[in-house]
């Protein structure tokens, strides 16, 4: 069974610029997390979906981050216009079950963001 | 509310000596729990889960972990470390019905030879 996958692994880029990431889930998982995780911190929570839908998305800073799930399936998570403080490592995990109960998640390689 | 603390951002032990893991959590609900692993360039994995059914729990690679609810913890441990269990772990809390996950900060667990 292929895993989560992720793209680009690494990117780096200048403050200001903008910069998408890529993740394709587990086949049939319904549900879909962006995490971010800092160096030195545990991954925190960006936005959750189910199928196409946003189940959380209190944690995003809307004002730079935007995330969607086109047909339910890959998701793309974009920063515009970036800062600084957004480098981190961006995970993606995906699920069996949607809201309402907790499942294992299964987490991809994560993209390393470096901003200059 | 729901947060969760890991006692120790760093632990070292010997090769074959116990491994203790210590994680503390604070739910309004009845907490879903996880130990998850993060090897170095590797993805997330998970260890062990509780969800309300026995309190002790029995995870991968010999790791195990107890629900202790009068004490708001739920420890890792594992009789004898071995070296490939040097890696990054996190304890997780979750509740169905608040929607939230949180991860904790990390350990760091470190195997002298």
């Amino acid at each position: 069974e292929a895993g989560v996958a992720q793209s680009p692994r690494y990117k780096i880029i200048e403050k200001r610029q903008s910069v998408a990431f890529w993740c394709n889930p587990i086949s049939g998982h319904a549900t879909l997390y962006w995490y971010q995780q800092i160096l030195g911190q545990g991954p925190k929570l960006l936005i959750q979906f189910q199928n196409n839908g946003v189940v959380d998305d209190s944690q995003l800073p809307k004002d730079r981050f935007s995330a969607e799930r086109l047909k339910g399936v890959d998701s793309t998570l974009k920063i515009q216009p970036a800062k600084l403080e957004d480098s981190a490592v961006y995970l993606c995990a995906s699920s069996l079950v949607a809201a309402g109960g907790y499942n294992e998640q299964f987490f991809g390689p994560g993209t390393r963001l470096t901003v200059l | 509310a729901q947060s969760v603390t890991q006692l120790d951002s760093h632990v070292s032990v010997s090769e074959g000596t116990p491994v203790l893991l210590r994680c503390n959590y604070s739910s309004s609900y009845s907490p879903s729990l996880f130990w998850y692993v993060q090897h170095p360039n590797k993805g997330l994995q998970l260890l062990l889960k509780y969800t309300s059914a026995a309190t002790l729990v029995k995870g991968i690679n010999g790791f195990e972990a107890e629900f202790k609810k009068s004490e708001t913890s739920f420890h890792l441990t594992k009789p004898s470390a071995h070296m490939s269990d040097a890696a990054e772990y996190f304890c997780v809390v979750s509740h169905s019905s608040a929607s939230k996950i949180i991860f904790g900060s990390g350990t760091r667990l470190s195997i002298r030879p």
